[in-house]
């Protein structure tokens, strides 16, 4: 069984704070993606990675930075929270090319 | 770009019935693969099925199918005898065929089953 691991389930943070989002997988995935979830959006992918230290900009990076150190691991950076980054954060995985994406259970950040 | 569109912001049925949930999508390219994710109460996102564009034949799981059609481009999901636990969120997602399989999501369908 694939499993796709985020470090909180709930998270609540200050404005202006470094927040740290984990994620890590067991499948030897060489694809991770950070995905925002807001209500009547869906999902909007931040950041994905095709390799380690590889990474590109998804659809709304503004804001969030990303680091992957090694291949399990995939880290959403808020480098200064604001109220605006209130949400539902999902972590997925794949194989390459076209593989399906395995999500993690969802961290809701809260930051006031 | 590729935009998803799911028109129905919620739906409900009876237990056992039949429910039908509607998708469509924008893009010019040719080659790409379809999704139905589910997302429960529990906030697991769980693939439900997939279907790739250059096959004709629509997808099926067990009690899950979809009607797949290309040129009007709809993607729907039609889901049988419907059970309690299929109460959840359902996103229709859309995928390029190429290496980097970014996924597009729709807004999502609230989806309560009744009983």
């Amino acid at each position: 069984d694939v499993k796709v691991t985020q470090s909180s389930r709930y998270l609540v943070k200050r404005t202006g704070e470094k927040v740290f989002l984990e994620c890590v997988q067991d499948m030897d995935h060489e694809n991770m993606f950070w995905y925002r979830q807001d209500p009547g959006l869906g999902l909007r992918l931040i950041y994905f990675s095709y390799d380690v230290k590889m990474k590109e900009k998804g659809d709304i990076p503004e804001g969030y930075s990303v680091s992957r150190e090694k291949k399990e691991r995939f880290s959403l950076i808020l480098e200064s929270a604001s109220t605006n980054q209130t949400s539902m954060y999902l972590c997925a995985s794949s194989p390459p090319p076209q593989g399906e994406q395995f999500f993690g259970p969802g961290t809701r950040l809260t930051v006031l | 770009a590729q935009t998803v569109t799911q028109s129905q912001p919620e739906m409900s049925v009876q237990e056992a019935e039949t429910v039908t949930l509607s998708c469509t999508y924008d893009t010019s390219e040719s080659n790409y693969y379809l999704f139905w994710y589910k997302q429960p109460p529990s906030r697991q996102m769980i693939l439900v099925i997939r279907q790739e564009a250059y096959k004709q034949q629509n997808a099926t799981e067990n009690r899950f199918s979809v009607n797949f059609q290309k040129a009007a481009k709809s993607f729907s999901l039609k889901i049988s005898d419907s059970q309690l636990g299929d109460t959840a969120m359902y996103f229709c997602a859309f995928m390029k065929r190429q290496y980097g399989n970014k996924l597009v999501f729709g807004a999502g369908t609230i989806l309560r089953v009744k009983s």
